[in-house]
């Protein structure tokens, strides 16, 4: 049973384009929830994260909305750049117990054309 | 500061063959976890270690899969026999410790070892 399930699988954008990519969770339990940022040959890097008593999370041109109720979450990239290119996974975790596991989406992976 | 190392980067082996992955986690996280990703599929947890304990290991598929963190540093995965099944990408990840209900903080991952079962 997956936890966490992330669309799409994958995205094409044109540069300067926004990027949304979306995440939906089951376990209420859960109370942080990070991207992650991977490119080729490298492992994931954390990208911004997000509490539960937060709407909305901004840094630089990416944002993440979170809807408790709905138990959904997303990522915005603003002005897609090509070096942007590559794949970004939504995780979710109990921080302060299960030691901190992440749970992983399917990871999208996207493609910003120039 | 150097990163969480893996090592080998990739590795082909024959189904029945045992391999052992290593990982180097950055110095002082006390917090180590091991993750694989299946082509095409999330990226899954397999355990997790505080120091030299294992304080989860809910991931591990079964007992073919062995790991061990000596004196709480560097630690290995060991599959032993291997199955096609086994292939996929192995991460480890490392994690500050913090005490009482603080939050244990940012994971770090390696680059991943990329494993091969002909």
């Amino acid at each position: 049973q997956q936890q966490v399930k992330q669309s799409p699988q994958s995205l094409i954008v044109q540069k300067g384009g926004i990027s949304i990519i979306n995440c939906a969770y089951e376990n209420t339990a859960f109370d942080y929830f990070p991207w992650y940022q991977q490119f080729p040959g490298k492992g994931p890097a954390l990208l911004i994260a997000i509490r539960p008593d937060v709407s909305e999370k901004k840094e630089g041109r990416f944002t993440i909305s979170f809807n408790k109720s709905a138990k959904q979450f997303s990522l915005h990239i603003m002005d897609s750049q090509p070096g942007d290119s590559a794949t970004y996974f939504c995780a979710a975790s109990t921080i302060y117990n299960q030691g901190g596991k992440l749970i992983f989406g399917q990871g999208t992976e996207l493609s910003v054309k120039p | 500061e150097a990163g969480v190392t893996q090592f080998p980067s990739h590795s082909v082996i024959e189904k029945g063959q045992t391999v052992t992955l290593r990982c180097d986690p950055i110095s002082g996280h006390d917090n180590l976890y091991w993750y694989r990703r299946v082509m095409g599929k999330e990226i899954k947890f397999l355990l997790h270690f505080v120091k030299e304990s294992k304080q989860d290991e809910s991931g591990m598929p079964n007992n073919r899969f062995l790991a061990e963190r000596t004196g709480g540093t560097y630690s290995t995965l060991k599959v032993q026999p291997a199955e096609l099944e086994d292939s996929g990408v192995y991460f480890c990840a490392s994690s500050r410790r913090t005490s009482g209900r603080a939050f244990i903080g940012e994971q770090f991952f390696g680059p991943g070892t990329r494993l091969t079962v002909l």
